[in-house]
């Protein structure tokens, strides 16, 4: 396993309130990425981090904001959520002594209702 | 047209058999191209990366044909733990990924 864990594993929250996801890496990779899994769209990336504090957004960015204070930590905060952003979320780290091979976090299950 | 595009199957096949699965991509400046293989209401988990030159892991192999813009994995001697989502991706050198919807496999006993 590549030392990269998430929480919380399951939430279910309400329309319009703030949602913040935790990822956290013990691996000391240098690159973090967000997705979100949905039935027929595969992985879409949300945001992703090459450094500390240097973040970029991703194809479906909007509705989303990420921070990265830390090098173990990413952190994905849904503003205000909508039902469309119930989905899976999968953290994911790559860029370990040059390598690019990407790995994955078990993944939150959000549910917004 | 999708940047990544994979049959998704199901791909239903008995034990022992051979199956392959094809993964086209439409970007020809992509560097890096790998495999993961995701079980149900799991994380992807990295199964192979695909080199120029292809790759052999046991009993499975990895193509890369950048003539026709797709890459291949091969799977020999299907167990039944085989089953289960193959994602390929992509990636043009700048650390970010396009990953297609996946194949299914089921192996059948």
């Amino acid at each position: 396993d590549a030392g990269i864990t998430q929480s919380p594993r399951h939430k279910v929250t309400e329309t319009g309130t703030p949602v913040t996801l935790r990822c956290h890496q013990t691996e000391n990779h240098r690159y973090m990425y967000w997705y979100r899994q949905d039935p027929g769209h595969g992985l879409r990336l949300i945001h992703y981090s090459y450094g500390v504090k240097d973040t970029d957004k991703g194809e479906v960015s909007d509705g989303y904001s990420v921070s990265r204070s830390k090098t173990e930590d990413f952190l994905l905060t849904l503003e205000s959520a909508t039902s469309s952003q119930t989905s899976v979320y999968f953290c994911a780290i790559s860029g370990k002594q040059g390598t690019n091979e990407q790995y994955f976090g078990p993944g939150t299950r959000l549910t917004v209702t | 047209r999708k940047e990544v595009e994979q049959d998704p199957g199901p791909f239903n096949v008995p034990e022992g058999a051979t199956v392959a699965f094809n993964c086209t991509y439409s970007n020809s400046a992509s560097q890096s191209f790998f495999w993961y293989r995701q079980d149900c209401r799991k994380e992807p988990k990295l199964l192979m990366s695909v080199y120029s030159s292809g790759n052999e892991d046991g009993r499975f192999t990895a193509q890369l044909n950048r003539a026709s813009q797709y890459i291949s994995l091969l799977i020999r001697d299907s167990k039944l733990s085989d089953s289960a989502t193959y994602l390929c991706a992509v990636s043009s050198g700048t650390y970010k990924y396009i990953f297609g919807t996946g194949t299914r496999l089921k192996v059948l006993a």
